[in-house]
């Protein structure tokens, strides 16, 4: 256990719609990363939080967007949905910046039908 | 290189073989570089982070290297086990995020 909670585990909706996805970092974490998986690809790195705050971004789409509340939760919202979003979506926390370890959640899947 | 590499993209290896992969990522700007293991149906799980050239890390019975003059690590496993069965990740960091490689899938079979 990684102790990263990632929600819902498994996500169905249609075209055109609008999803939240939410992460609870490891106790301790103060960085949040989101990334996305498809089918074929590897991880594509999509944000970063940094105690509240952006601190670096990916190829994520305008139709996407994120936040890290105060107690260090994070929201990853994906309007607009079209049939090539469905992916498996990653939170992943650490402690600190990019020269320490990521501790992943379970990850969501997101089917658009 | 512009892009993380891995390879062979997968392996398939006899239990108690030792083997190895490799991962090539750029060299210039370079900060750290992540392994990861990652177990079908599973998340991925840290192994590793090196920053320093010539850095040697061990787990266990797995263990990598790093050169960061000519842009590669290599993830060695001795003595390979049915459970080292999983697909293994690097990921460098060059700027201010981490570019996943695609991954090297090892099959162990008994």
């Amino acid at each position: 256990d990684s102790g990263v909670t990632q929600t819902p585990k498994h996500l169905i909706t249609a075209t055109g719609q609008r999803v939240t996805l939410r992460c609870s970092p490891r106790s301790g974490d103060l960085s949040v990363y989101w990334y996305q998986q498809s089918l074929d690809q590897g991880l594509q790195f999509l944000i970063q939080y940094y105690n509240g705050e952006e601190r670096a971004k990916g190829n994520i789409l305008e139709r996407f967007s994120a936040q890290q509340f105060p107690d260090l939760h994070s929201e990853l919202n994906l309007s607009s949905l079209e049939l090539g979003d469905s992916a498996l979506y990653f939170c992943a926390s650490s402690v600190g910046g990019l020269n320490q370890p990521q501790h992943f959640g379970d990850g969501t899947r997101l089917s658009i039908l | 290189i512009l892009n993380v590499e891995q390879s062979p993209q997968s392996l398939h290896v006899q239990e108690g073989d030792s083997t190895n992969f490799t991962c090539s990522f750029p060299s210039s700007n370079f900060y750290a570089l992540h392994w990861y293991r990652w177990e079908t149906a599973k998340s991925p799980e840290a192994l590793f982070v090196m920053t320093l050239n010539g850095d040697e890390k061990k787990k266990g019975r797995i263990s990598a290297t790093l050169n960061t003059k000519e842009g590669y690590s290599y993830l060695y496993i001795k003595g390979s086990q049915p459970e080292d069965s999983a697909t293994y990740l690097c990921a460098s960091r060059n700027t201010d995020k981490l570019i996943f490689g695609t991954g090297t899938r090892l099959q162990v079979f008994p």
